[in-house]
């Protein structure tokens, strides 16, 4: 089965760099997601993660390492409106369709 | 392109109703899935249909949730009789595989309130 862990709640001020981990135990894998929720909206994808390495994408870079079960999404030169619950997941299966999910980790930006 | 449309939004009903959830997916997409959301437990995946075949519904909690794709461009999750532990938002998702990898798109959600 899958396990996913990561911490609830992290607070930052604007312009910092911030790390949220992720620790993940699954029995295949295809592959590690990160998605944003915004407070009252659906969650969006944000990145993904299929080699170990660290894949940079704007503001936001997400690393990988598999024989750690680790991952982490780093943010850069927060904004405000990157106040949001920040979503690691894993695939539910070998086919790698379906997707599990952390409970997620808030962040709270602050100016 | 219109993204995964949800209804009804809101939904407030009684211990004992029948729920009724209704998700169009995105045109041309494969996939559809159905998760429920809550503070205690996060995003829960329920089932998920390929082709509007069910290809896992182990994450059905109970007999008390069901869950229909009649065709490409609908889907229903129905609660009955639904009970307060119920409440909580409902999203239904789509996908278009291609390779390993098909992102995820979310509707806005159905926020079910079961009083």
């Amino acid at each position: 089965g899958q396990n996913i862990d990561q911490p609830t709640e992290m607070t930052a001020t604007e312009g910092a760099i911030v790390q949220i981990n992720c620790t993940y135990q699954t029995s295949g894998f295809n592959g590690l997601f990160w998605y944003q929720q915004h407070a009252g909206e659906a969650p969006t994808f944000l990145s993904y993660n299929v080699l170990d390495g660290l894949e940079e994408k704007g503001r936001f870079s997400s690393f990988l390492s598999r024989s750690k079960g680790y991952s982490y999404l780093l943010l850069k030169e927060l904004q405000m409106k990157d106040s949001a619950s920040y979503l690691c997941a894993v695939p539910a299966n070998q086919a790698g369709t379906a997707l599990i999910f952390g409970k997620g980790t808030t962040l709270s930006v602050s100016s | 392109d219109a993204g995964v449309i949800q209804s009804p939004r809101h939904e407030v009903t009684e211990m004992g109703q029948e729920v009724t959830l209704r998700c169009k997916p995105i045109s041309g997409h494969d996939y559809l899935f159905w998760y429920r959301q809550t503070m205690m437990r996060g995003l829960e995946l329920l089932i998920y249909f390929n082709n509007n075949v069910p290809i896992d519904d182990s994450g059905m909690p109970e007999d008390r949730f069901s869950a229909k794709m009649p065709n490409a461009s609908f889907s229903t999750l129905k609660i009955q009789p639904s009970e307060p532990r119920d409440s909580a938002v409902y999203f239904c998702a789509s996908s278009s595989r291609t390779g390993f990898f098909g992102e995820l798109f979310f509707g806005e959600g159905s926020r079910l309130t079961v009083l």
